[in-house]
């Protein structure tokens, strides 16, 4: 089954610092990737996405970049953090096959 | 731009009562899911309907995709405290990324 590891679950960074979350991917070959924020009870706000290796589209402008140096890899960054980062960050994928997309555990960043 | 609005937005009810959440838009989807979200975790798929007024039933849920694939429901019945949670949509359409809505979030007090 297809099935994604997220980590870290929570993270405390003060303003100003770097920021890297990496999310890794089981289960499956050459998937479209995607970074997802959520308000507090609300529903997804597309970050970035990507359908293969070294590329990445972005859906908004933000503070945040996103990588995939590999296959089953995707990293959200920034370099320095702002205290609108703050958030509930997803990773999630879809299948070449199955587009149903399956998440990661999630991050929980607040940024003091 | 394919738009997926669900209501109601939140939902506060007693255990044992029925409810009912609903999911729409102007644009076809070829499939759409129903997802499930505990707080402080990522969603779970709960189930996908593909045909048109195909009709799915989990346990107490009862999915409906409708007649012209543009809209779908969420029918629970009985609810219990375990059903709290946000309730996502999501439609697959033109794109390949899926379109999600904005969610209901549901609480069953005991």
């Amino acid at each position: 089954s297809q099935t994604i590891h997220q980590w870290p679950a929570t993270l405390v960074q003060p303003v100003g610092s770097p920021l890297s979350l990496e999310c890794t991917v089981e289960g499956t070959s050459n998937p479209n990737l995607y970074w997802y924020r959520q308000a507090a009870g609300r529903g997804l706000q597309l970050l970035f996405y990507s359908v293969g290796i070294g590329q990445i589209s972005s859906e908004v402008p933000q503070n945040l970049s996103a990588s995939r140096p590999q296959d089953r890899q995707f990293i959200l960054s920034s370099k320095k953090l702002l205290l609108s980062d703050s958030g509930f960050y997803l990773c999630a994928g879809t299948g070449v096959v199955n587009t149903e997309a399956f998440f990661g555990q999630g991050t929980r960043l607040t940024v003091v | 731009t394919q738009l997926l609005e669900q209501s109601p937005q939140f939902l506060s009810i007693q255990e044992g009562e029925n409810l009912t959440v609903y999911c729409n838009s102007s644009s076809v989807f070829s499939s759409l899911q129903w997802y499930r979200q505990e707080p402080g975790e990522g969603p779970v798929l709960l189930v996908t309907v593909v045909t048109g007024g195909e009709v799915k039933k989990l346990k107490r849920l009862t999915f409906q995709f409708g007649d012209a694939r543009k809209d779908s429901s969420l029918h629970i019945t009985a609810a219990q405290p375990g059903d709290t949670g946000l309730y996502l949509c999501a439609g697959k359409g033109g794109s390949y990324i899926p379109t999600f809505g904005r969610g209901t979030s549901l609480i069953v007090h005991p």
